[in-house]
Protein backbone atom coordinates (compact mmCIF):
# COMPACT_ATOMS: atom_id res chain seq x y z
CA UNK A 1 0.00 0.00 0.00
CA UNK A 2 0.71 3.31 0.02
CA UNK A 3 3.57 4.47 2.66
CA UNK A 4 3.26 7.55 3.92
CA UNK A 5 6.24 9.47 6.18
CA UNK A 6 6.72 12.38 8.76
CA UNK A 7 9.28 13.11 11.27
CA UNK A 8 7.66 12.31 14.54
CA UNK A 9 8.85 15.49 16.57
CA UNK A 10 9.48 18.73 15.76
CA UNK A 11 10.64 21.96 18.06
CA UNK A 12 10.86 25.70 17.40
CA UNK A 13 10.71 29.10 19.46
CA UNK A 14 7.37 31.31 19.30
CA UNK A 15 7.59 33.35 16.76
CA UNK A 16 9.53 31.19 14.62
CA UNK A 17 8.10 29.27 11.18
CA UNK A 18 7.26 25.73 11.60
CA UNK A 19 8.20 23.55 8.77
CA UNK A 20 6.66 20.29 8.75
CA UNK A 21 7.50 17.50 6.17
CA UNK A 22 5.84 14.62 4.31
CA UNK A 23 6.90 12.30 1.58
CA UNK A 24 5.01 9.40 -0.06
CA UNK A 25 5.48 6.92 -2.48
CA UNK A 26 2.36 7.11 -4.36
CA UNK A 27 2.38 9.85 -7.12
CA UNK A 28 -1.26 9.27 -8.31
CA UNK A 29 -2.90 10.51 -5.45
CA UNK A 30 -4.90 13.32 -5.85
CA UNK A 31 -5.79 15.26 -2.83
CA UNK A 32 -3.12 15.99 -0.20
CA UNK A 33 -4.73 16.89 3.47
CA UNK A 34 -3.17 18.84 6.65
CA UNK A 35 -4.62 17.76 9.91
CA UNK A 36 -4.49 18.76 13.28
CA UNK A 37 -4.81 17.25 16.75
CA UNK A 38 -4.44 18.62 19.89
CA UNK A 39 -4.13 16.30 23.26
CA UNK A 40 -7.10 13.55 23.59
CA UNK A 41 -8.98 14.91 20.66
CA UNK A 42 -10.15 14.10 17.43
CA UNK A 43 -8.50 15.46 13.64
CA UNK A 44 -9.10 19.30 12.30
CA UNK A 45 -8.83 19.80 9.16
CA UNK A 46 -6.39 22.87 8.39
CA UNK A 47 -6.15 23.23 4.42
CA UNK A 48 -5.22 21.01 1.35
CA UNK A 49 -3.73 20.87 -2.10
CA UNK A 50 -4.97 19.19 -5.26
CA UNK A 51 -2.14 17.30 -6.97
CA UNK A 52 -2.03 19.85 -9.94
CA UNK A 53 -1.18 22.62 -7.62
CA UNK A 54 2.39 23.65 -6.29
CA UNK A 55 1.62 25.86 -3.27
CA UNK A 56 -0.93 26.97 -1.50
CA UNK A 57 -1.10 29.82 0.82
CA UNK A 58 -4.10 30.36 3.73
CA UNK A 59 -3.26 33.06 6.11
CA UNK A 60 -0.10 31.75 8.43
CA UNK A 61 -0.09 28.69 6.63
CA UNK A 62 1.20 27.48 3.61
CA UNK A 63 1.41 24.12 1.66
CA UNK A 64 4.26 23.27 -0.90
CA UNK A 65 3.59 20.23 -2.78
CA UNK A 66 6.97 18.85 -4.82
CA UNK A 67 5.70 15.64 -6.82
CA UNK A 68 8.94 15.21 -8.57
CA UNK A 69 10.11 14.67 -5.21
CA UNK A 70 6.77 13.01 -3.58
CA UNK A 71 7.21 15.47 -0.85
CA UNK A 72 4.60 17.23 1.21
CA UNK A 73 5.36 20.26 3.33
CA UNK A 74 2.93 22.68 5.73
CA UNK A 75 4.99 25.77 6.85
CA UNK A 76 3.29 27.79 9.62
CA UNK A 77 4.49 31.34 9.82
CA UNK A 78 4.74 33.31 13.55
CA UNK A 79 4.39 29.94 15.56
CA UNK A 80 2.48 30.28 18.60
CA UNK A 81 1.96 28.26 21.69
CA UNK A 82 -1.99 27.43 20.67
CA UNK A 83 -0.04 25.74 17.61
CA UNK A 84 1.60 22.89 19.81
CA UNK A 85 -0.43 19.63 18.39
CA UNK A 86 0.17 16.18 16.01
CA UNK A 87 0.19 17.30 12.31
CA UNK A 88 -0.70 14.69 9.80
CA UNK A 89 -0.22 14.83 6.08
CA UNK A 90 -3.03 12.36 4.40
CA UNK A 91 -3.60 11.40 0.60
CA UNK A 92 -6.39 10.10 -1.02
CA UNK A 93 -7.40 8.21 -4.05
CA UNK A 94 -4.43 7.42 -6.54
CA UNK A 95 -4.10 3.37 -7.07
CA UNK A 96 -5.76 2.66 -3.36
CA UNK A 97 -8.99 4.46 -3.88
CA UNK A 98 -8.62 5.31 0.19
CA UNK A 99 -7.36 8.00 2.56
CA UNK A 100 -3.90 6.72 4.08
CA UNK A 101 -2.49 8.73 6.98
CA UNK A 102 1.15 9.82 7.92
CA UNK A 103 2.34 8.58 11.00
CA UNK A 104 2.14 12.35 12.14
CA UNK A 105 4.66 14.98 13.94
CA UNK A 106 4.56 16.50 17.22
CA UNK A 107 5.15 20.01 17.46
CA UNK A 108 6.29 21.69 20.59
CA UNK A 109 6.10 25.32 20.79
CA UNK A 110 8.17 27.10 23.21
CA UNK A 111 7.65 30.13 25.08
CA UNK B 1 -23.88 23.32 14.69
CA UNK B 2 -23.53 20.35 12.76
CA UNK B 3 -20.95 17.45 13.83
CA UNK B 4 -19.68 14.36 14.81
CA UNK B 5 -20.87 12.99 18.03
CA UNK B 6 -18.24 9.80 19.51
CA UNK B 7 -19.43 8.29 23.45
CA UNK B 8 -18.17 7.80 25.82
CA UNK B 9 -15.44 9.89 25.84
CA UNK B 10 -13.61 6.93 27.82
CA UNK B 11 -14.54 3.64 28.34
CA UNK B 12 -12.88 0.76 30.57
CA UNK B 13 -13.89 -3.25 30.03
CA UNK B 14 -12.26 -6.03 31.36
CA UNK B 15 -10.42 -8.57 29.19
CA UNK B 16 -13.06 -10.83 27.49
CA UNK B 17 -16.36 -8.83 27.06
CA UNK B 18 -17.66 -7.35 23.72
CA UNK B 19 -18.03 -3.46 24.05
CA UNK B 20 -19.84 -1.03 21.41
CA UNK B 21 -18.68 2.93 20.90
CA UNK B 22 -21.32 4.92 19.72
CA UNK B 23 -20.58 7.64 16.71
CA UNK B 24 -23.29 10.06 15.19
CA UNK B 25 -22.93 12.64 12.85
CA UNK B 26 -25.34 15.40 11.86
CA UNK B 27 -23.90 16.73 8.79
CA UNK B 28 -25.74 14.56 6.27
CA UNK B 29 -23.17 12.85 4.83
CA UNK B 30 -23.32 9.98 2.90
CA UNK B 31 -19.83 8.12 4.40
CA UNK B 32 -18.40 7.17 7.36
CA UNK B 33 -15.56 5.72 9.05
CA UNK B 34 -13.73 3.93 11.92
CA UNK B 35 -10.18 4.14 12.37
CA UNK B 36 -7.93 2.87 15.33
CA UNK B 37 -4.78 5.68 16.40
CA UNK B 38 -1.87 3.72 18.19
CA UNK B 39 1.23 6.16 19.64
CA UNK B 40 3.20 6.79 16.49
CA UNK B 41 1.04 4.65 14.44
CA UNK B 42 -0.47 7.37 12.41
CA UNK B 43 -4.22 6.26 12.26
CA UNK B 44 -5.72 2.78 10.83
CA UNK B 45 -9.05 2.62 8.78
CA UNK B 46 -11.39 -0.65 10.75
CA UNK B 47 -14.30 -0.25 8.70
CA UNK B 48 -16.21 2.03 6.01
CA UNK B 49 -19.46 2.74 4.86
CA UNK B 50 -20.50 4.65 1.91
CA UNK B 51 -24.35 4.30 2.23
CA UNK B 52 -26.99 2.68 4.46
CA UNK B 53 -26.76 -1.12 5.02
CA UNK B 54 -23.29 -1.61 3.61
CA UNK B 55 -20.04 -1.34 5.10
CA UNK B 56 -16.55 -2.54 3.74
CA UNK B 57 -13.63 -4.14 5.48
CA UNK B 58 -10.59 -1.73 6.10
CA UNK B 59 -6.99 -2.56 6.94
CA UNK B 60 -7.38 -3.85 10.53
CA UNK B 61 -11.21 -4.98 10.74
CA UNK B 62 -10.06 -8.10 12.34
CA UNK B 63 -12.00 -8.53 15.90
CA UNK B 64 -14.45 -5.59 14.80
CA UNK B 65 -17.70 -5.30 13.69
CA UNK B 66 -20.10 -2.17 12.48
CA UNK B 67 -23.36 -1.93 11.35
CA UNK B 68 -25.19 1.10 9.45
CA UNK B 69 -28.91 0.96 9.67
CA UNK B 70 -29.25 4.77 9.73
CA UNK B 71 -27.44 7.18 7.77
CA UNK B 72 -26.96 9.51 11.14
CA UNK B 73 -25.52 6.08 12.88
CA UNK B 74 -22.12 3.88 12.53
CA UNK B 75 -21.91 2.10 15.60
CA UNK B 76 -18.24 -0.24 16.21
CA UNK B 77 -17.90 -3.30 18.78
CA UNK B 78 -15.08 -4.42 19.90
CA UNK B 79 -15.34 -7.87 20.02
CA UNK B 80 -13.44 -10.07 22.50
CA UNK B 81 -11.77 -11.81 19.26
CA UNK B 82 -9.74 -8.55 19.22
CA UNK B 83 -6.38 -8.95 20.59
CA UNK B 84 -4.76 -5.88 21.18
CA UNK B 85 -8.06 -3.37 21.62
CA UNK B 86 -7.06 -0.31 23.90
CA UNK B 87 -6.74 1.92 21.84
CA UNK B 88 -8.09 5.81 20.71
CA UNK B 89 -10.90 5.11 18.12
CA UNK B 90 -12.04 7.77 15.82
CA UNK B 91 -15.28 7.73 14.20
CA UNK B 92 -15.19 10.35 10.72
CA UNK B 93 -17.29 11.49 8.02
CA UNK B 94 -17.17 12.54 4.39
CA UNK B 95 -19.75 14.27 2.41
CA UNK B 96 -19.18 10.90 0.00
CA UNK B 97 -16.22 8.63 -0.29
CA UNK B 98 -14.87 11.10 -3.44
CA UNK B 99 -11.39 12.75 -3.44
CA UNK B 100 -12.36 15.95 -3.23
CA UNK B 101 -14.42 14.99 0.11
CA UNK B 102 -12.63 15.73 3.16
CA UNK B 103 -13.03 13.46 6.17
CA UNK B 104 -14.66 15.14 9.40
CA UNK B 105 -13.63 13.98 12.69
CA UNK B 106 -15.46 13.28 16.08
CA UNK B 107 -13.92 13.77 19.47
CA UNK B 108 -12.65 10.25 20.09
CA UNK B 109 -13.23 7.62 22.71
CA UNK B 110 -10.43 6.06 24.83
CA UNK B 111 -11.22 2.24 25.06
CA UNK B 112 -8.76 0.47 28.11
CA UNK B 113 -9.69 -2.92 28.64
CA UNK B 114 -7.40 -5.05 31.24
Amino acid sequence: GEDVEQSLFLSVREGDSSVINCTYTDSSSTYLYWYKQEPGAGLQLLTYIFSNMDMKQDQRLTVLLNKKDKHLSLRIADTQTGDSAIYFCALWGGGYQKVTFGTGTKLQVIP
Amino acid sequence: DGGITQSPKYLFRKEGQNVTLSCEQNLNHDAMYWYRQDPGQGLRLIYYSQIVNDFQKGDIAEGYSVSREKKESFPLTVTSAQKNPTAFYLCASSKTRATNSPLHFGNGTRLTVT
